[in-house]
């Protein structure tokens, strides 16, 4: 079975430039998470979905970032403008129900 | 928000040996779960403990919960040196909703 699928493995953009990054989970999951890990932060909790869904964004650093699920099979998280502080790696996980997250491989951001 | 908190952040042992990763975390909690990542890799779901239990057994991973003291341990018995990881805890706290919260995790390395 393919696991949760992220496009991007790595992706070198300038300041001020919009990056999109995309996920693809596990089919039949119902939550889908967006992580961004750093050295120095760890791994951060961005936003979360139930059911396509939005749940909590409260994670979302600020306006710069929107994350959306348009349907099961799919979900999108922009930055824009992008800032060298966001370089990071994204991760996305699923999940069924309310137990272990399946993550993908990351994207790893670099903003410069 | 962060809230588990992993000691110590580095480990250093050889092949054959008891591997121990504590974790703290501050509020009450749902569950707790351990999580592997290799280097440049997602994280891979290790085991689950709910609040209700006390200790876990899978494979040569052993796991224990102490609520009152707001701590878990992972112990990894025989380590190989495939066990060299980042291994992170993750609590799902009560009444917040569902969402995995992560510490920084402790760097294992097993040496032959």
């Amino acid at each position: 079975d393919a696991g949760v699928i992220q496009s991007t493995r790595h992706e070198v953009t300038e300041m001020g430039q919009e990056v999109t990054l995309r996920c693809k989970p596990i089919s039949g999951h119902d939550y889908l998470f967006w992580y961004r890990q750093t050295m120095m932060r760890g791994l951060e909790l961005l936003i979360y979905f139930n059911n396509n869904v939005p749940i909590d964004d409260s994670g979302m650093p600020e306006d710069r970032f929107s994350a959306k699920m348009p349907n099961a099979s799919f979900s999108t998280l922009k930055i824009q403008p992008s800032e060298p502080r966001d370089s990071a790696v994204y991760f996305c996980a699923s999940s069924l129900g309310r137990g272990e997250l399946f993550f993908g491989e990351g994207s790893r951001l670099t903003v410069l | 928000s962060q809230q588990g908190e992993e000691d110590p952040q580095a480990l250093s042992i050889q092949e054959g040996e008891n591997a121990t990763m504590n974790c703290s975390y501050k509020t009450s909690i749902n569950n707790l779960q351990w999580y592997r990542q290799n280097s440049g890799r997602g994280l891979v779901h290790l085991i689950l403990i709910r609040s209700n239990e006390r200790e876990k057994h899978s494979g040569r991973l052993r796991v224990t919960l102490d609520t009152s003291k707001k701590s878990s341990s992972l112990l990894i018995t025989a380590s190989r040196a495939a066990d060299t990881a980042s291994y992170f805890c993750a609590t799902e706290e009560r009444d917040s909703g569902y969402a995995l919260n992560f510490g920084k995790g402790t760097s294992l390395l097993v040496t032959p």
